[in-house]
């Protein structure tokens, strides 16, 4: 069965510091997402994007956030300049159509900011 | 404000036993409500989806149930297994004018041997 993978697992980095988190979604999904989880908290909406362009973003998905289709296959989720309440899981989702369809959900990738 | 609280926050039961988690929620209008379980450092998969119209749902030993009069949905796990050890998410999408998912708090749920 198709299934939402995100690289890395985990990823360690610096206040201030870039990082990327990858994603690949179900090849044939056209809606894309990124959710966050704070350890212990619900999991918060950050940003859909559909057609090359965001489609709707939370208040969280400010400046220091970027998404990006670099390709046919990838979907990135770029933090310019980390903080240290960044430090979360990061999980992309995926979904045949937009609004109301069920969303697939990647392993998530667990971000620490030091 | 869209909200979505579910309790209890965490239940502990011995195998084999039934339970009932709970989802109130003041999301309105919507146009699906689902339960979602999350193992610990995974992603949330889907259970079960109901749309406002529907009053229950069922997914094996997975029931879910709906009441759009008073904004209450639960779900019930039946004879449950060690594998059902995980978070349950109530999660709810607006009707109109969004994408997102409006996520629960999450019941933590554990299964004792």
């Amino acid at each position: 069965e198709p299934e939402v993978t995100q690289t890395p697992s985990h990823q360690v980095t610096q206040m201030g510091q870039e990082v990327i988190l990858r994603c690949v979604p179900i090849s044939n999904h056209l809606y894309f997402y990124w959710y966050r989880q704070i350890l212990g908290q619900k999991v918060e909406f950050l940003v859909s994007f559909y057609n090359n362009e965001i489609s709707e973003k939370s208040e969280i998905f400010d400046d220091q956030f970027s998404v990006e289709r670099p390709d046919g296959s990838n979907f990135t989720l770029k933090i310019r300049s980390t903080k240290l309440e960044d430090s979360a899981m990061y999980f992309c989702a995926s979904s045949l159509q937009g609004q109301g369809e069920t969303q697939y959900f990647g392993p998530g990738t667990r971000l620490l900011v030091l | 404000k869209n909200q979505v609280e579910q309790s209890p926050q965490s239940l502990i039961i011995l195998e084999g036993k039934n339970c009932t988690l709970q989802c109130n929620y003041t999301v309105s209008p919507f146009s699906n409500l689902r339960w979602y379980k999350q193992d610990t450092g995974r992603g949330p998969v889907s259970l079960t989806i109901m749309t406002f119209s529907e009053n229950t749902k069922s997914n094996g030993r997975y029931t879910a149930t709906l009441d759009a009069d008073t904004k209450q949905s639960s779900l019930h796990i039946t004879a449950s297994q060690l594998s059902d050890s995980a978070s349950y998410i109530c999660v709810v999408t607006p009707t109109s004018g969004t994408y997102k998912y409006i996520f629960g708090t999450g019941t933590r749920l554990k299964v004792l041997a």
